[in-house]
């Protein structure tokens, strides 16, 4: 069975602190991650996918096979990345995209 | 723009009534899925569907079936409403092969 873990509910970060969020994850075949994130009030979306390999609003997150892990990372927090962020893998033979149970960040001014 | 529209944003329905929740995609994707979004739960998914009158279980389908009659619209289904189903409800949408889902803006259903 496929699995995805975010360790942290919360996590609160000062503004201008490198930001990290865990994602672990757990599958068989050869996994497909993603970062959705969830701003106030706003519909769930893609924030990026590891085959993309690409940094959007200064995060990025490197896929490690070997420690089956897929964090999100951001050098400089800002108030506006204040969200619910949710790591995904997708199934690549049926297309089910399965999420984490998601992780708080929180900014501090 | 992709547009997933949920029918409602808002829901009160009492334990044991049978509930629609509807959700409607412009964008012809093939794919159409229903999660439950819970706190500290995360999204949970119920069913999901990968052509018109096709369907696969998810996670937690106990208590829910889906209608899948056309392509552009995927209804979930509370046979009998319990207040443990009281959650936001989300539906998304995405192309066949393609890994990016859209999410319409979720129905906050209360079962009293």
């Amino acid at each position: 069975a496929q699995r995805v873990t975010q360790p942290e509910k919360l996590l609160s970060v000062f503004k201008g602190a490198p930001v990290e969020l865990k994602c672990n994850y757990s599958y068989s075949g050869s996994p497909e991650l993603f970062w959705y994130v969830q701003y106030s009030r706003q519909r769930l979306q893609l924030l990026l996918r590891h085959i993309s390999r690409e940094s959007i609003k200064g995060f990025t997150a490197d896929l490690n096979k070997g420690e089956t892990s897929f964090h999100l990372k951001k050098p400089f927090a800002q108030e506006e990345d204040s969200a619910m962020y949710y790591c995904a893998l997708r199934e690549n033979r049926d297309d089910k995209i399965i999420f984490g149970k998601g992780t708080r960040l929180h900014i501090l001014p | 723009d992709v547009k997933v529209t949920q029918s409602s944003r808002y829901l009160v329905k009492r334990t044991g009534e049978k509930v629609f929740l509807e959700c409607v995609q412009d964008m012809d994707h093939e794919n159409m899925f229903w999660y439950r979004q819970d706190p500290g739960l995360g999204l949970r998914l119920i069913y999901f569907s990968y052509d018109v009158k096709m369907k696969e279980k998810g996670d937690i389908p106990e208590g829910y079936s889906v209608s899948r009659e056309k392509k552009e619209r995927f209804s979930l289904i509370l046979e009998s409403a319990s207040t443990n189903q009281t959650s936001m409800y989300l539906c998304a949408s995405s192309f066949v092969g393609r890994a990016e889902a859209f999410f319409g803006q979720g129905t906050r259903l209360t079962v009293v």
